[in-house]
């Protein structure tokens, strides 16, 4: 069975701080992938990233990095000089393919507070 | 391109009443997956669609039932609410392919609150 873990439930930074999401993926299948997604208030999840099992390359876009080690299974999520507009729910995903299709799992989400 | 679009925005119903939820994926899109997101269970897979076909399904009772047109619009039906079916219910798109793996879009969700 798959699973996601996001220790951090809560975290709250001053605008400008660097911030790191957690998150710890479990699964048997050596194909899979791993996501981001923001959450604003709005509710409506954003798509941020999509790394494949087989790409351990970290990645930059902008303020957004992402450290990818399958070493500990692990998909972490760094936001630098974070910005009040950061705030959100960020959810990690995993997904892999069973016998009926792409199969999703979420972690429970860390809140983002970003305060001015 | 416009995105996933979800039908009502918002819902009030009482327990015992049955309610349908519609979603309209992306253009092009093949694949359609309802979420049920709660504070307490946070977002969990309900079941998903593929060429008219329920492909996969979540740990759900089949008082939830859902169904996908041929047009890959997607409708979700919950009979018999219970209080604890209030949640946010989020509909997801994606192109599909076998083998490939692609990202979910996802639409603005249903709120539905059952008094």
């Amino acid at each position: 069975a798959q699973k996601v873990t996001q220790a951090q439930t809560e975290i709250s930074v001053v605008e400008k701080e660097d911030v790191t999401l957690d998150c710890v993926y479990e699964t048997r299948d050596t194909t899979y992938y791993l996501f981001w997604y923001k959450q604003p208030p709005s509710g409506e999840l954003v798509f941020l990233i999509r790394r494949n099992s087989f790409d351990e390359q970290n990645e930059i876009s902008g303020r957004y990095s992402w450290n990818f080690q399958k070493s500990t299974s692990s998909f972490n999520f760094t936001i630098t000089a974070s910005q009040v507009v950061d705030s959100a729910v960020y959810f990690c995903a995993l997904s892999v393919w069973d016998n009926y299709g792409q199969n999703f799992v979420f972690g429970p989400g860390t809140r983002l507070s970003v305060l001015p | 391109k416009a995105g996933v679009t979800q039908t009502p925005r918002y819902l009030i119903k009482t327990r015992g009443q049955q309610v349908t939820l519609s979603c309209s994926p992306i253009s092009g899109h093949r694949s359609v997956s309802w979420y049920q997101q709660t504070p307490g269970q946070g977002l969990q897979f309900l079941f998903e669609y593929f060429s008219e076909t329920q492909r996969n399904k979540g740990n759900f009772p089949g008082r939830f039932s859902g169904r996908q047109f041929s047009n890959s619009r997607s409708e979700m039906n919950v009979s018999t609410l219970e209080l604890g079916d209030s949640a946010l219910y989020l509909c997801a798109s994606s192109l599909v392919g076998s083998g490939r793996y692609n990202e979910q879009f996802f639409g603005p969700g249903t709120r539905l609150t059952v008094l």
